[in-house]
């Protein structure tokens, strides 16, 4: 799977768009980009994946560059409960037994 | 989405006990399951993966007889600490592949966690 960058913090005021950005430059032709969240001692959570065309669902948008390199994970509206760990993940669908590698991810700081 | 429970959310046991977590899917079939880890400030670091009705995969450096992984049924993954020490004091969270909802884009559920502290 592709390593991925994140920056390690972001802050945010509360009602306005986060935009977390991820950078995948060896990415390959059939990785996928995949976003979870962690929010503080819980489990992660999926928010939303994509291969090469934007993608939006109730959660939140993603936009991938046209060379796939890098994407943007976009909260339109974040809320204090959106303060939370912003894992970036590229993978392919015929990983053995499709296994996830988190990295560091982005801590997000959403404040009022 | 699909839930996943695990068993007890927080355990607190001697060093030199053995300590078991239940990781379940309630409401659909997983077909595999994975087991993470992980300590404080750090990110998830994957231990083992489990195919229902077969040996657990165990990632480079995971004790396979210390960490002891039974995936029964298709709802039901154990995860027993054996003589369990202070180093061993974690936060482990499983998560499941449904069968049918995950399928082609292979969406992993994860569970709420449980943090185990050693004495």
């Amino acid at each position: 799977d592709a390593k991925t960058t994140q920056p390690t913090s972001m802050d945010c005021a509360e009602g306005r768009a986060a935009n977390l950005p991820c950078n995948h430059s060896t990415i390959s032709g059939n990785e996928y980009v995949y976003w979870y969240r962690q929010i503080h001692s819980q489990g992660p959570q999926y928010i939303i994946h994509g291969l090469k065309n934007n993608e939006t669902n109730e959660m939140a948008s993603l936009i991938i560059t046209e060379d796939r390199k890098s994407s943007t994970l976009i909260l339109p509206h974040a809320t204090l409960r959106d303060t939370a760990v912003y894992y970036c993940i590229a993978r392919a669908l015929n990983t053995g037994f499709q296994k996830l590698v988190f990295g560091t991810g982005t801590r997000l700081l959403v404040s009022p | 989405g699909a839930v996943v429970s695990q068993h007890p959310s927080w355990v607190i046991c001697k060093s030199g006990t053995s300590v078991k977590i239940e990781c379940r899917s309630l409401d659909f079939q997983a077909t595999t399951m994975f087991w993470y880890r992980q300590f404080p400030k750090q990110s998830l670091m994957l231990m083992a993966t489990s195919n229902e009705g077969s040996k657990a995969t165990y990632e480079q450096g995971v004790e396979k007889d210390k960490f002891l992984i039974n995936h029964a049924s298709l709802t039901l993954s154990t995860l027993t600490v054996t003589s369990a020490h202070p180093e061993d004091s974690s936060f482990y969270i499983c998560s499941a592949r449904d069968r049918v909802l995950g399928g082609l884009y292979n969406e992993q559920f994860f569970g709420p966690g449980t943090r185990l502290t050693v004495l």
